[in-house]
């Protein structure tokens, strides 16, 4: 079936350290890639999405993220982490580009320590 | 700044009520999705609009849930009767046809009781 997995529920770092975020699909093409953050209480805010081309794309708040096709993954990464990052991350897919509606991930909600 | 908004953003309703949760998408948007966010199955997509015709309501409950475009500027999610299961968050988002990039609205919060 096709799915998106976030393996991560919850993740914990220290304000400035290094942050990746793990995606992984199940599909049989290559999706449309998306990573949104939803703050407590908020909507959700695109961060950055993957169509074709460069496998590295920047995003919106220094974050960026990488498909990489052999392993159905589009993992998200922040070099610093700063305090206001912390919320929760969802990692979508629209399966078929057609339909356009996304599956998402479970989320992968971020601590940051200071 | 464009934005998707809805109304209202939060609504506390007894069971067996009537619930209209309304959003305005995106001025020129010709797609609109209603997503809905519990605990338990996260985000999922409950139906979807492109250009006011619907095309896809697959993840509503048909029996009580029914979604409309009466216009270009404004969807609507009712719910009748409700339920305490229906107790979630209900996104609205638009996007362009050809864009593939969905915006969100902040969400109606309902409870259910």
């Amino acid at each position: 079936a096709q799915s998106v997995t976030q393996p991560d529920i919850h993740i914990t770092v220290s304000e400035g350290a290094s942050l990746e975020l793990r995606c992984n699909y199940s599909y049989g093409a290559t999706p449309y890639l998306f990573w949104y953050v939803q703050s407590p209480g908020q909507g959700l805010q695109l961060l950055l999405k993957y169509f074709s081309g460069d496998t590295l794309v920047q995003g919106i708040k220094g974050f960026e993220a990488e498909f990489k096709r052999s392993q159905s993954s589009f993992n998200l990464r922040k070099p610093s982490v700063h305090w206001s990052d912390a919320a929760e991350y969802f990692c979508a897919v629209v399966m078929d580009t057609g339909r356009r509606a996304l599956t998402f991930g479970s989320g992968t909600r971020l601590q940051v320590q200071p | 700044d464009a934005r998707v908004t809805q109304t209202p953003r939060h609504k506390v309703t007894e069971m067996g009520q009537e619930v209209t949760m309304r959003c305005q998408p995106i001025l020129g948007h010709n797609t609109v999705f209603w997503y809905r966010q519990t605990m338990m199955q996260g985000l999922e997509l409950l139906a979807y609009f492109r250009n006011r015709a619907p095309l896809d309501d697959s993840g509503m409950p048909k029996d009580r849930f029914s979604a409309e475009m009466p216009d270009a500027t404004l969807a609507t999610l009712k719910i009748q009767p409700s339920e305490p299961r229906d107790s979630a968050v209900y996104f609205c988002a638009s996007g362009l046809l050809r864009g593939d990039t969905q915006y969100f609205g902040p969400g109606t919060r309902l409870t259910v009781l």
